[in-house]
């Protein structure tokens, strides 16, 4: 397993501003992604989070709005930009050791745009 | 693309009833995993299953991995109340190339003691 801190665990940010969500592991991984999880809804993935390059992103999501650094294999930032009342949900850092294994988490980042 | 049908959405029990849920999957997996979302915290995995027909369990908590490689089930028994949560089971995206894993929508666990 990994232990995974995250922080902020929650922020109320004002419609136009921007979050930086920071991702600490307590051991070097290989893989990294951020996930996004609306009010009731499951975990959808925003991207993954590329050591010494560019973030590999999934349909729907973009660069300019969720710019992503990983400058090492035990930490990444996830920054939401120009925030809208539509980007409040849980944010949530997640890695795994190798490709399609076990997911572990941190306890995630609660966003309400107001 | 790859789907996780999960059921039921949410149940509401008795505290010491025993609980069942399911997820299907479009395609065939080699991997399941069930996890637990507690109110404010991130998904903890509770099982992880590699072998089709393979039945684990983790105390009160058994998992199987169908046969057919497409489905699997998690049984809870004797609920408590600390139970409570959203279950979630996990696969292998396959479909993707970002080596990830995809999730069902939940099952919303409420139990009354």
């Amino acid at each position: 397993s990994a232990v995974i801190s995250q922080k902020p665990s929650r922020d109320i940010c004002q419609r136009g501003t921007s979050l930086t969500i920071q991702c600490q592991v307590d051991s070097q991984v290989t893989m990294m992604f951020w996930y996004r999880q609306q009010p009731g809804q499951s975990l959808t993935l925003i991207a993954t989070a590329n050591q010494g390059s560019e973030a590999t992103y999934e349909s729907g999501f973009v660069i300019d709005k969720f710019p992503i650094s990983r400058p090492n294999l035990t930490f990444s930032t996830l920054t939401v930009s120009n925030m809208s009342p539509e980007d409040s949900s849980i944010y949530l850092c997640s890695v795994q050791r190798q490709v399609v294994t076990e997911a572990f988490f941190g306890q995630g980042t609660r966003l309400t745009v107001v | 693309g790859q789907q996780l049908n999960q059921s039921p959405q949410s149940m509401f029990i008795q505290e010491g009833e025993d609980v069942s849920m399911n997820c299907t999957s479009s395609s065939i997996f080699n991997t399941w995993l069930w996890y637990k979302q507690e109110p404010g915290e991130g998904p903890v995995l509770l099982i992880a299953l590699y072998k089709a027909g393979e039945l684990t369990s983790n105390g009160r908590l058994t998992a199987q991995f169908g046969i057919t490689r497409k489905d699997s089930f998690l049984n809870i028994s004797a609920s408590i109340p600390s139970d409570v949560g959203i279950y979630f089971c996990a696969g292998p995206n396959y479909g993707g190339s970002q080596g990830n894993l995809i999730f069902g929508k939940g099952t919303k666990l409420s139990v009354k003691p």
